[in-house]
């Protein structure tokens, strides 16, 4: 079976763009959940979905969001990109809410904002 | 804010050693996660802890629920255990707010 698989890989954008990134999860995975990773630092969490619905949300601003479609796949938007948001977005997938089962991490994508 | 503490933030050890790295947090959780993060960002669930202790071939990682600790230890570490080792907990009743992450352990094993 195929584990968490993210696109893209990398993403090069300029300050004040906008930028989707995609993520599916393992099959039979109901719930998604995004994180920003800065270098040198720990992941941070952004966005919890699960049966199509936010069910939970980091303290990230408005710029950022999310959805979960019916096939359980996730985008993650990020609008009036800045410098700062240069990280490596990570996506994660659980049977069930991330409360009770244990994550599977995706590859992650690289964004980085000139 | 609710913090979880890593150490140490680096170490250096001879293959065959045996390594512990240690976990704090603040308040009650539901949940402790230790990760392994190769170069490059791909992120491995070694363990998912509520209680007690858990074993899976060399690692294996313990949790002190009253003192607020977890400790994963590698028992004859080889090189390709060399890695960063992350630390998460999901605080109770915060599974809205996901998982909070330590900063990670940097570890070498060298040959």
């Amino acid at each position: 079976d195929a584990g968490v698989t993210q696109s893209p890989t990398h993403l090069i954008k300029t300050r004040g763009q906008q930028v989707t990134l995609r993520c599916s999860p393992i099959s039979g995975h109901k719930s998604v959940s995004w994180y920003q990773q800065v270098l040198g630092q720990g992941p941070q969490f952004i966005f919890q979905y699960y049966e199509k619905e936010e069910r939970g949300r980091g303290n990230f601003p408005d710029r950022f969001s999310a959805r979960q479609f019916p096939n359980y796949s996730s985008e993650l938007n990020v609008n009036a990109l800045l410098l700062g948001d240069s990280a490596l977005y990570l996506c994660a997938s659980s049977l069930g809410l991330a409360d009770f089962y244990e994550q599977y991490f995706g590859p992650g994508t690289r964004l980085t904002v000139t | 804010k609710n913090e979880v503490e890593q150490s140490p933030q680096n170490l250096t050890a001879q293959e065959g050693e045996f390594i512990t790295i240690n976990c704090s947090y603040s308040v009650g959780i539901s949940a402790l996660h230790w990760l392994q993060q190769h170069p490059g960002g791909g992120i491995v669930s070694l363990f998912m802890l509520s209680s007690g202790k858990k074993k899976h071939g060399r690692l294996i990682a313990t949790i002190n629920i009253q003192e607020k600790h977890s400790s994963l230890h590698i028992t004859a570490s080889h090189p390709r255990d060399s890695a960063v080792y992350i630390c998460a907990v999901l605080y109770s009743g915060g599974g809205a707010d996901g998982l909070t992450f330590g900063k990670g352990t940097h570890l070498i094993i060298q040959p």
